[in-house]
């Protein structure tokens, strides 16, 4: 595997139901990313985990719960999510000591609440 | 608050007709804006990162430009398989946060 892969990448789960994707790393980087994509608006940063660490939460509803075992594997744990929360989960990496830091994406988890 | 704009919304070309997408952006302290493509239901694809004003970098069909206020996707004789969304994002702050534009999706007809 090279680069950023996600699983699934296709999910459809009701609302009681308890699900979690994931997202795995193979650059060697020390940051990963969750961002959130609807139809129509741009990329919104969920979660940004540094060194295993998470620093930046935006205002993310409790239903969504990252989880950052390692500085190759983010998780993210959905319950109880809205029919609103059906978008494209992407998953991100970068190298933050590096000038620039770009960031690389996977190829994203389509999810649909019913 | 940091704001990127990206226009137009979208456009369409024929095979070999040139353009350029428009990213322009208010934001405090630029640390760097990048330029991604992004294919129906697949994660976006970095192109390009530029630093400073004046910068230009090219890949194949592609130049990208920046100037302090804006930057300028060109691409030359486009064909097909350059159809695709175009995101344009600014990264700001001491932790390189990034924004995003709404982007620009090009079809080019054959």
């Amino acid at each position: 595997e090279t680069g950023v892969t996600q699983t699934p990448r296709h999910l459809v789960m009701g609302m009681t139901n308890k699900k979690s994707l994931k997202c795995e790393q193979h650059l060697g980087h020390n940051a990963m990313y969750w961002y959130k994509q609807s139809a129509k608006k741009p990329l919104e940063l969920m979660f940004v985990y540094s060194l295993e660490e998470r620093v930046e939460n935006n205002s993310v509803p409790s239903r969504f719960s990252p989880e950052c075992p390692n500085s190759s594997h983010l998780f993210l744990h959905l319950h109880t999510l809205q029919p609103e929360d059906s978008a494209l989960y992407l998953c991100a990496s970068s190298q933050r000591d590096r000038v620039g830091d770009t960031q690389y994406f996977g190829p994203g988890t389509r999810l649909t609440v019913l | 608050e940091d704001q990127v704009t990206q226009s137009p919304e979208a456009l369409r070309l024929q095979e070999g007709e040139s353009s350029s997408l428009n990213c322009s952006y208010t934001v405090s302290g630029l640390r760097g804006l990048f330029w991604y493509r992004q294919d129906p239901g697949k994660g976006p694809e970095f192109l390009f990162t530029l630093y400073s004003a004046g910068e230009e970098k090219e890949k194949e069909r592609l130049k990208a430009t920046l100037t302090k206020k804006e930057s300028f996707l060109h691409i030359t004789a486009p064909k097909p398989e350059d159809s695709a969304t175009y995101l344009c994002a600014v990264a700001t702050g001491a932790n390189s946060k990034l924004t995003f534009g709404k982007g620009i999706t090009l079809s080019v007809r054959p």
